[in-house]
């Protein structure tokens, strides 16, 4: 079946602009995770989601990050006035709650976003 | 505060040779550990995971890793290397009765040599 997907895989934005990121989880996952990948380091959490609330943000660097996950499927991470600090690979990541697997996390590809 | 240690950042063996990926963790609780590998311009795919029970936990293409509680260790190994298995290995925790958050160590990248 299809996996988790991200859009766009590549973005470059200047200095101060908005920015979207857009995660499809996998069909029936309830459990999504936003995460931020640096050069040369693990993921970082920023968030994670079950059904359609955020169950916890502590992740989020600062009020200029947000995400949404409206019907409990797709998620956008959104951050505002970029900064270069921001550049990094955003990853998105489902699991299917109950399920004897729950704690199995299914990565989609990634965003690169590079702020200049 | 949580974290994962992975203090080899290159490992390299010659193919057909047993490997290990080395990781130890600190909670506050207990754990739940899991491995994840990376492959070049693709995203990460589990290989096994810790959450009870038996210690030795195997998990896909012949992976295998030991919970030690002790040592707050959890080595990922295999008994042959194979140059497929060459890749990028996480090791992540996360906090088995409160925690939401998986913590991911910085990664090991793994070389095998035909």
């Amino acid at each position: 079946g299809a996996g988790v997907s991200q859009t766009p895989s590549n973005k470059v934005t200047e200095k101060g602009k908005y920015v979207e990121l857009r995660c499809d989880p996998i069909s029936g996952h309830t459990a999504l995770y936003w995460y931020r990948q640096s050069l040369g380091q693990g993921p970082e959490f920023l968030i994670y989601f079950q059904g359609t609330g955020a169950a916890d943000d502590s992740g989020l660097p600062n009020d200029r990050f947000f995400a949404v996950r409206p019907e409990g499927s797709v998620s956008t991470l959104k951050i505002q006035r970029t900064e270069r600090g921001d550049s990094a690979v955003y990853l998105c990541a489902s699991s299917l709650q109950g399920a004897v697997n729950f704690y199995e996390q299914y990565f989609g590809p990634g965003t690169r976003l590079t702020v200049t | 505060a949580q974290s994962v240690a992975q203090p080899e950042d290159q490992v390299n063996v010659a193919e057909g040779n047993p490997l290990t990926v080395k990781c130890t963790y600190s909670v506050s609780g207990n754990p739940y550990l899991f491995w994840y590998v990376q492959y070049p311009n693709r995203g990460l795919q589990f290989l096994l995971k810790y959450i009870t029970g038996d210690n030795l936990v195997k998990g896909s293409y012949g992976f295998e890793a030991e919970f030690n509680k002790s040592q707050t260790s959890f080595h990922l190994k295999k008994p042959s290397a194979l140059v497929s298995d060459s890749a990028l290995y996480f090791c992540a925790v996360r906090e088995a009765d409160t925690g939401n958050q998986f913590y991911f160590g910085t990664g090991t990248s793994l070389t095998v040599i035909p």
